[in-house]
């Protein structure tokens, strides 16, 4: 596609239900991240794919997120049993080479995630 | 864990004005890149500057590293109001981010 695309944009959840985020990153790119934001703060680095491998799962939270990416392409992130300090935008990037390497990341627009 | 970390937290300035932001770094890298977000969605990359280099431009940007300090700079001349935004760094090694430094550039 023409850029990273994630879905849905916004999503309303009540405490305790599973949800699922997508992102589509840009065809052909190899290295694919998942970061979470919180209102007013910084990126969380939550995992890197390289392929369809996770080379680096350091920064998820707790053993309720889980991430998977199939095809070398699409990435599925899954929050079990939300709880209200999941809320955050959480945000995904592509990029043709993985980290250590000379190219930049491109940036889907987020999901919105709300626990109510 | 964060790499980047950048500072000040917040930066108000007036349009025209030169505004400049810092990030350090924890470990050894090879390359460091800045990026700009608005109003809190996706990001965008601004320049990425190798380790030997000690100094880049791209338009009104100018960055700077010093590999001795671990740390680099951001300097975006001439403001406009327009450039108000979030800057965030991060080094290629691991693609981490610090908490960013909000800039306002009032007209």
């Amino acid at each position: 596609g023409a850029g990273v695309s994630q879905s849905p944009s916004n999503k309303v959840t009540e405490k305790g239900k599973d949800v699922e985020l997508r992102c589509d990153p840009i065809s052909g790119h190899t290295a694919l991240y998942w970061y979470r934001q919180s209102l007013g703060q910084g990126l969380e680095f939550l995992i890197y794919f390289q392929g369809n491998s996770a080379p680096d799962k350091s920064g998820l939270p707790s053993d309720r997120f889980s991430a998977e990416r199939t095809g070398g392409s699409v990435s599925t992130l899954t929050i079990q049993r939300t709880q209200q300090e999941d809320s955050a935008v959480y945000l995904c990037a592509s990029s043709s080479a993985g980290t250590g390497l000379n190219t930049e990341a491109f940036f889907g627009q987020g999901t919105r995630l709300t626990v109510v | 864990s964060q790499q980047g970390e950048e500072d000040p937290q917040a930066l108000s300035i007036q349009e025209g004005e030169n505004a400049t932001m810092n990030c350090s770094y924890k470990t050894s890298i090879n390359n460091l890149q800045w990026y700009r977000q608005n109003s809190g969605r996706g990001l965008v990359h601004l320049i990425l500057i190798r380790s030997n280099e000690r100094e880049k431009h791209s338009g009104r940007l100018r960055v700077t590293l010093d590999t001795s300090k671990k740390s680099s700079s951001l300097l975006i001349t001439a403001s406009r109001a327009a450039d108000t935004a979030s800057y965030f760094c991060a080094t290629v090694n691991d693609m981490r981010f610090g908490a960013g430094t909000r800039l306002t550039v009032k007209p």
